[in-house]
């Protein structure tokens, strides 16, 4: 298995409050993901990041910002919850060498903004 | 546009009966890599298979047998002889590959349930 984990796995939040979610792997990959998953939506991409202090946006990137300071921790905040933002969160990681271009998901996190 | 369509919601199955879980995908890039990846009740994501654009063959892997068709954009997942323990949901995924990582486009999902 892949040495990703995730921290908090749950978390029960205000509408309005600064959340960050952590996302810490241990395989030295460059490549690391965010996603959120929602019934009828399957997983979105939230942001990536290709390297410290590389990141670029996914499908639902709005209300969400993403920091990378070291290769193995890839922070997601979310500025002002909403309740929309109600929602498991995934982080994945990649290591970007042929033919390996396979995601490996952590545990997710489990985020309710009430 | 990419996009991946698991039009199959929900599946039931009584044990030891063959299914099929169906993917169609939508892409222009001529280079393009296909996934499965099973999801359990407890939550994680389990990497079962990928598939590289030019390799059309198909694969088995004990139970689990994969038939890609680019003629029809298609990567099915067949389950032989099911188990209970196959029971979870299944995503499909289409990645790309843009100058800066890998892009992923996951399908919804389809749940498969497997009655004793």
């Amino acid at each position: 298995d892949a040495g990703i984990t995730q921290s908090p796995r749950h978390k029960v939040t205000e509408t309005g409050t600064p959340v960050t979610l952590r996302c810490h792997q241990t395989e030295n990959h460059r490549y690391m993901y965010w996603y959120r998953q929602d019934p009828g939506h399957g997983l979105r991409l939230i942001h990536y990041s290709y390297g410290v202090k590389d990141t670029d946006k996914g499908e639902v990137s709005d209300g969400y910002s993403v920091s990378r300071s070291k290769t193995e921790d890839f922070l997601l905040t979310l500025e002002s919850a909403t309740s929309s933002q109600t929602s498991v969160y995934f982080c994945a990681i990649s290591e970007r060498t042929i033919p390996s271009d396979t995601q490996y998901f952590g545990p997710g996190t489990r985020l309710t903004v009430l | 546009a990419q996009k991946v369509t698991q039009a199959q919601t929900e599946i039931s199955v009584v044990e030891k009966e063959d299914v099929t879980l169906d993917c169609v995908y939508e892409t222009r890039d001529t280079t393009y890599y296909l996934f499965w990846y099973k999801q359990p009740p407890s939550g994680e994501l389990v990497f079962l298979i990928r598939r590289n654009s030019f390799d059309e063959q198909n694969e088995i892997s004990g139970r689990y047998s994969w038939n890609f068709q680019k003629s029809t954009s298609s990567f099915n997942f067949t389950i032989t002889a099911s188990q209970v323990v196959d029971s979870a949901v299944y995503f499909c995924a289409l990645g790309r590959r843009p100058n800066t990582g890998n892009q992923f486009y996951f399908g919804t999902g389809t749940s498969l349930t497997v009655i004793p």
